[in-house]
């Protein structure tokens, strides 16, 4: 069974300041793994998401994240924080198709990203 | 072009009552999921539908849960005699096929007293 921990239900950053969001799974098999933002009262939308090739996956936004696979991690980063990031972001996985389906996606529990003026 | 759609948006019910929530997916996926997401946590994946069969509906909790997708475009989830505990926020997303982008709706946030 596959599952997602995310590391910290709220984070804290300045504006301009570097944001790291922590994300770590399990899988029993190289996973397909994903970047969602939500916004209040609107749909999860997609940040950026590894398949297979390149480690390190440039999203929107500026946001990139890193798939490490011996630290089964794949932490979200932008080097600047912006007002507009302030948002819930879910990390997930799926151990068999590269869009999710069909056994659905496994997210972790979010991480509330603030940003302080 | 429209994105997922899901109505209502708020539904507040009483416990025992029945509830059914919609889902319009984007026009020409075939692939529609549903996902409940409590309070604090991740969307938890409930049902998945490939045309107009259920594929997988191995996430449905229990038998009072029920969704269906009769001409493989707008989906309903029907809850029987609900419980406080299915209070949460119900997403509905479209895919074109299982490999590429879910879509995810605002969702339908269910209130059961």
């Amino acid at each position: 069974a596959q599952s997602v921990t995310q590391l910290g239900s709220h984070v804290s950053v300045s504006e301009g300041a570097l944001v790291l969001l922590r994300c770590n799974y399990s899988s029993s098999v190289p996973p397909y793994l994903f970047w969602y933002v939500q916004y209040p009262n609107q749909g999860l939308q997609l940040l950026l998401k590894y398949t297979t090739g390149a480690t390190l996956v440039k999203g929107i936004n500026g946001f990139e994240a890193e798939f490490k696979k011996s630290e089964t991690s794949f932490h979200l980063t932008k080097p600047s924080a912006h007002m507009s990031d302030a948002a819930e972001y879910f990390c997930a996985v799926s151990d068999r198709y590269s869009g999710g389906g069909a056994d659905g996606l496994t997210f972790g529990k979010g991480t509330h990203l603030i940003i302080q003026p | 072009g429209a994105g997922v759609s899901q109505t209502p948006s708020n539904k507040v019910t009483e416990k025992g009552k029945y509830v059914e929530l919609r889902c319009d997916p984007i026009s020409g996926h075939t692939a529609l999921y549903w996902y409940r997401q409590s309070l604090g946590q991740g969307p938890e994946f409930l049902i998945y539908f490939q045309g107009t069969g259920a594929a997988d509906d191995s996430g449905l909790p229990n038998d009072r849960f029920f969704a269906v997708r009769p001409e493989g475009s707008v989906s309903t989830l029907k809850i029987q005699r609900t419980e406080r505990g299915d209070s949460a926020v119900y997403l509905c997303a479209s895919s074109l096929t299982l490999d590429t982008e879910q879509f995810f709706g605002p969702g339908t946030r269910l209130t059961v007293l």
